[in-house]
């Protein structure tokens, strides 16, 4: 049972253009929902994350939008660069030291 | 300065055969992790340690067997090598105390199983 369903798998966006990524979850107890940025050859690294109390942040041209009733959460991508091309994942997570549960990821191609 | 390194970065190695992956975090932190990512890029946490104690092990066969020599420590051993286990195997590491307790990961361990 995938508890974090991320959509679409991939995603071609033109530079400048806006880079739009969203999951969903089952588990009404997580409480910490994660996106990290990957790569190609590297680890994943946090971008940006998100409390179930607020339901928008914003960090340079990263921005989360969360519907708690919903249980969905997106990621938005504004001005996408070439490198921003990377693979994201959206992850959710109960009370800290819990495991963090990842969404499959979307592969993100910013063309020139 | 590498927070979490992992070593070796690649490795390949036969069917049948027992390999190890070591990997080591100088952030302080107290829980590390393995997780495993396979061919679609999917990843799913194998064990979680807090202090040197195993806290989580996800249904992951006994032929991997993880061990914490001290916190700043953790290192895989698989045994009897299978096709299905290749795969990149990343260990990270968080302190739940602070701030949102993020994950930091290493930058992977590729595993060829032939």
């Amino acid at each position: 049972q995938q508890q974090v369903k991320q959509s679409p798998q991939s995603l071609i966006v033109q530079k400048g253009g806006i880079s739009i990524i969203n999951c969903a979850y089952e588990n009404t107890a997580f409480d910490y929902f994660p996106w990290y940025q990957q790569f190609p050859g590297k680890g994943p690294a946090l971008l940006i994350a998100i409390r179930p109390d607020v339901s928008e942040k914003k960090e340079g041209r990263f921005t989360i939008s969360f519907n708690k009733s919903a249980k969905q959460f997106s990621l938005h991508i504004m001005d996408s660069q070439p490198g921003d091309s990377a693979t994201y994942f959206c992850a959710a997570r109960k009370a800290a030291g819990n495991k963090l549960t990842f969404g499959g990821g979307t592969r993100v191609l910013v063309k020139p | 300065d590498t927070a979490v390194s992992q070593t070796p970065k690649y490795l390949v190695t036969q069917m049948g055969n027992d390999k190890s992956i070591k990997c080591e975090q100088n952030l302080g932190h107290d829980t590390m992790y393995w997780y495993k990512q396979d061919s679609k890029k999917f990843l799913k946490i194998m064990f979680s340690y807090n202090n040197k104690e195993l806290i989580i092990n996800e249904t992951v066969p006994n032929r991997f067997s993880p061990k914490s020599p001290d916190k700043a420590h953790l290192n895989l051993h698989i045994n009897s090598l299978e096709l299905g286990d290749s795969a990149v195997y990343f260990c990270a590491s968080s302190s739940p105390g602070q701030g949102d307790g993020e994950l930091f990961f290493g930058e992977g361990s590729r595993l060829t199983v032939l």
